[in-house]
């Protein structure tokens, strides 16, 4: 049974670029959902996908979107940067309303 | 979702129990509580999650107080390896959709293993 991925591991992208950070979810799961973890605090939700629908989303611009696929993989897509979206982006998997298993994040650097 | 409330930090000698305490005095009768653990650098791990009966799995301990009103995860046998942040996570019940899909983090309990 694969586990969750996430590419890339590290990015560095100036401020004002955009971004796509990009997740397999873990083999039969078909939910997808995206957190961001700034340095020395927990997690936080962004959104969750559901059969290729966005299903749920935190406080987070529309700046921050996202995609999910057929095959239940998903991106996060961020526009026009800024300094302090440099952060752990985190992508779990699940089935609904399960418990949600998480891939080792993609982090972000914004300079 | 209900707030959790856990100590910033703890010690364990290695070899000894490990028992981390949550309060979560304002539950719902359909949140579950939820336990994650977070090595440096790494994504969450699901350890464990109950309703109102005691769980174990091959991981942990879950022990969930008659009123549910509070929680703690017992690690058995603690070792270097379970140095992590621990979080304590209430959450609806079998429901998805919308803002109740989400797990809500706080700042967790950050468990030292010592030799």
């Amino acid at each position: 049974e694969t586990g969750v991925t996430q590419s890339p591991t590290h990015l560095i992208k100036t401020r004002g670029q955009q971004v796509t950070l990009r997740c397999s979810s873990q083999s039969g799961h078909n939910t997808v959902s995206w957190y961001q973890q700034a340095l020395g605090q927990g997690p936080q939700f962004i959104f969750q996908y559901y059969r290729e629908e966005e299903n749920g989303r935190g406080n987070f611009p529309p700046r921050f979107s996202g995609l999910q696929f057929p095959n239940y993989s998903s991106e996060l897509n961020v526009n026009a940067l800024e300094l302090d979206d440099s952060a752990l982006y985190l992508c779990a998997s699940s089935l609904p309303g399960a418990e949600q298993y998480f891939g080792p994040g993609t982090r972000l650097t914004v300079t | 979702d209900a707030k959790t409330t856990q100590p910033p930090s703890m010690d364990c000698a290695e070899g000894r129990a490990a028992n981390l305490p949550c309060n979560h005095s304002t539950i719902s009768g359909n949140e579950y509580v939820y336990w994650y653990r977070q090595i440096h650098s790494q994504g969450p791990q699901y350890i464990i999650h109950g309703l109102k009966n005691n769980e174990t799995n091959e991981m942990a301990s879950l022990i969930i107080t008659e009123d549910r009103k509070s929680s703690t995860l017992i690690l058995p046998h603690a070792t270097l390896r379970d140095t992590a942040v621990y979080y304590c996570i209430v959450r609806v019940a079998r429901e998805w959709g919308g803002t109740a899909s989400k797990l809500t983090f706080g700042t967790g309990t950050r468990l030292q293993v010592t030799l």
